[in-house]
């Protein structure tokens, strides 16, 4: 069953503004990763982000996890048209965890 | 390039029939497989995990003698849709994970049509 939650469902901006999505999940968990999905396709791995660490950075993104609040949340910074797509975060209970429970995804918009 | 390669990318069937979808890692040995169902504008659901040389694992809900999984070697799972109909149309997608904690890979889905 899907564990995570995700807000907004969507997002338009414009390019160069920052997109911010945030994802809450109901349990503990060994880690937590973002995906990325263009429209029809497959899902990209972005980022992973454990349940030890609370702040992590690949290029343009900037991923969050609160353990406490069990939420998470991703940035996009100077957004570009390419970056539209759906935005889904997925955790991972234990360490060896080869199942990963999805949210319901955020759709981001960007308008050149 | 791509890890994993899934086959067809979309096809169109007549109900009743059956179709198979197939999902090859190409980078690494791949013990575990999982299969995903994506109805439109939704998340994935996990449908199953295949698991070489064994029977599947399917989630709560979903109908292993409709959808029949075979992982006969380390590299390829097969799910094939038996008797479709209308309401099976959806987009599959498969994964591999090279170990428990790390990120997966995907294929790029098949998007099922059962007219």
């Amino acid at each position: 069953s899907q564990q995570g939650e995700e807000d907004p469902q969507a997002l338009s901006i414009q390019e160069g503004e920052n997109a911010t999505m945030n994802c809450s999940y109901k349990t503990s968990i060994n880690n937590l990763q973002w995906y990325r999905q263009n429209s029809g396709r497959g899902l990209v791995h972005l980022i992973l982000i454990r349940s030890n660490e609370r702040e992590k950075h690949s290029g343009r993104l900037r991923v969050t996890l609160d353990t406490s609040k069990k939420s998470s949340s991703l940035l996009i910074t100077a957004s570009r048209a390419a970056d539209t797509a759906s935005y889904f975060c997925a955790t991972a209970f234990t360490a060896n965890d080869y199942k990963l429970s999805f949210g319901a995804g955020t759709t981001v918009t960007v308008r050149a | 390039g791509a890890v994993v390669s899934q086959h067809p990318s979309w096809v169109i069937c007549k109900s009743g029939t059956s179709v198979k979808i197939e999902c090859r890692s190409l980078d690494f040995q791949a013990t575990t497989m999982f299969w995903y169902r994506q109805f439109p504008k939704q998340s994935l659901m996990l449908m199953a995990t295949s698991n070489e040389g064994s029977k599947a694992t399917y989630e709560q809900g979903v109908e292993k003698d409709k959808f029949l999984i075979n992982h006969a070697s380390l590299t390829l799972s097969t799910l094939t849709v038996t008797s479709a109909h209308p309401e099976d149309s959806s987009f599959y997608i498969c994964s591999v994970k090279r170990f428990g904690n790390t990120e997966a890979f995907f294929g790029q889905g098949t998007r099922l049509t059962v007219v």
